[in-house]
């Protein structure tokens, strides 16, 4: 079964520090893709990153990267010099290519506090 | 460009009422995704379309259920009767191509009493 795992419900950090949220998953597919999306208060679900499991190299996108370990099936994403506007919930998604249906994580509540 | 839209926003209902939740698409997305979560669990998957066709239902949990996408542009979900377990966060998303970036509505937050 394809399951994905975030095993932080929340976490808590002060401005400008560095913070890590874990994903793990679990598949038997060869082809996928990874996904962080981000739901602020407001509730509109924004893609953070992301990642083709082809790719060996690590998707980055300004202050938001993630940490790919295909072999372990780890999928964390790293947030730098974090700001106010990153509280949110955050989501690790998983979709292959044999159906379209994102598989979600429970999503980690990630407050920034000044 | 206008973004995934949902009506309505909110919803509240008695348990045995019917309710329609609508959902209107990037334009020229001929994917479009119902999602849903229930308070406190994961988001999970109910359904795919492709144009004006399911392509997969699985994920719909039984059959007062009903999704509908008209000419393949705006799709609506019924759920007719509601129970109490239907109480949750939907979400529509749309896209290009498969394995494209979803982009997701605000959702409707349905509330069965």
């Amino acid at each position: 079964a394809q399951t994905v795992t975030q095993s932080q419900p929340e976490m808590s950090v002060q401005e400008a520090e560095t913070v890590t949220l874990s994903c793990t998953y679990d598949t038997s597919e060869n082809n996928y893709y990874l996904f962080w999306y981000k739901q602020p208060p407001s509730r509109q679900m924004i893609l953070v990153i992301r990642q083709e499991a082809y790719k060996q190299q690590n998707a980055t996108e300004n202050r938001f990267s993630v940490n790919f370990q295909k072999a372990a099936k780890s999928f964390s994403l790293k947030i730098s010099d974090s700001q106010l506007g990153d509280t949110a919930m955050y989501f690790c998604a998983y979709i292959a290519d044999s159906n379209y249906q994102l598989i979600w994580g429970a999503g980690t509540k990630l407050i920034i506090k000044p | 460009e206008a973004g995934v839209t949902q009506f309505p926003s909110h919803s509240v209902i008695e348990k045995g009422q019917t309710v329609t939740l609508r959902c209107d698409p990037i334009s020229g997305h001929d994917n479009l995704y119902w999602y849903r979560r229930v308070m406190g669990k994961e988001i999970k998957f109910l359904l795919h379309f492709v144009k004006e066709s399911k392509q997969d239902e699985s994920g719909m949990p039984n059959n007062r259920f009903l999704a509908e996408r008209t000419g393949g542009t705006y799709s609506t979900l019924k759920v007719q009767p509601a129970e109490l377990e239907d109480s949750g966060v939907y979400f529509c998303a749309s896209t290009l191509a498969g394995l494209s970036e979803q982009f997701f509505g605000p959702g409707t937050r349905l509330t069965v009493l």
